[in-house]
């Protein structure tokens, strides 16, 4: 079966601009993660859903973010004024529920200059 | 807290070799899970491995392995006959409830 999608693949925005990044998670997933990964480190969490609530935006790392879930499905993470320290791997993954491993697509590459 | 602690940011080995990558987590915790990820240079995370912890008896898939001391707080990933394949980011994670908690990652490079 399909795997989770995001796209755009890559990114390319000026500095100030506002993005988006879609994510669609495997059918039937409850659960939904956004992670942000810097060049060669780890994995940052940004936001968790369940359905379509988000019970976890501990990680968002300011008001410019902001994420949304429909039809406990498709996942949008929108970025206002995009700044030169957003560049970075975004990632999205999804599970069954609580307990289940993360399926992961993988990821848009956001370059801001 | 929680934490994760992959203490070998880079290793290398030969083809075919047996490689062990370490994790050690911190919890308090009684019942949780355990997994390994891989990221090849193509980014995408790849579940490699998983751990019930209400489970003594350790995971194995194919080539992959764990060896999961539960009171030592340790879930440490070995690779047989190691191929060029397994050249990738490894990533330890603990999982409770819905949190996940990530080690910063071993570069592991296969050599030929």
């Amino acid at each position: 079966g399909a795997g989770v999608s995001q796209s755009p693949s890559n990114k390319v925005t000026e500095k100030g601009k506002d993005v988006e990044l879609r994510c669609d998670p495997i059918s039937g997933h409850t659960a939904l993660y956004w992670y942000r990964q810097s060049l060669g480190q780890g994995l940052e969490f940004l936001i968790y859903f369940q359905g379509n609530s988000a019970p976890d935006k501990s990680g968002l790392p300011s008001d410019r973010f902001s994420a949304e879930r429909t039809g406990g499905s498709v996942s949008t993470l929108t970025i206002q004024r995009t700044q030169q320290e957003d560049s970075a791997v975004y990632l999205c993954a999804s599970s069954l529920g609580t307990y289940s491993p993360l399926h992961f697509g993988n990821g848009t590459r956001l370059t801001v200059t | 807290a929680q934490t994760v602690t992959q203490s070998q940011p880079e290793m290398s080995v030969q083809e075919a070799e047996t490689v062990t990558l370490s994790c050690t987590y911190d919890t308090s915790e009684s019942n949780y899970y355990l997994f390994w990820y891989k990221q090849p240079p193509s980014r995408q995370m790849i579940l490699v491995i998983r751990q019930e912890a209400y489970k003594q008896q350790n995971a194995t898939e194919n080539r992959f392995s764990v060896n999961f001391q539960k009171a030592a707080k340790s879930f440490s990933l070995k690779i047989s006959d190691s191929q060029l394949g397994d050249t990738a980011m490894y990533f330890c994670a603990f999982m409770n409830n819905y949190q996940l908690i990530w080690g910063a990652g071993t570069k592991l490079i296969i050599k030929p």
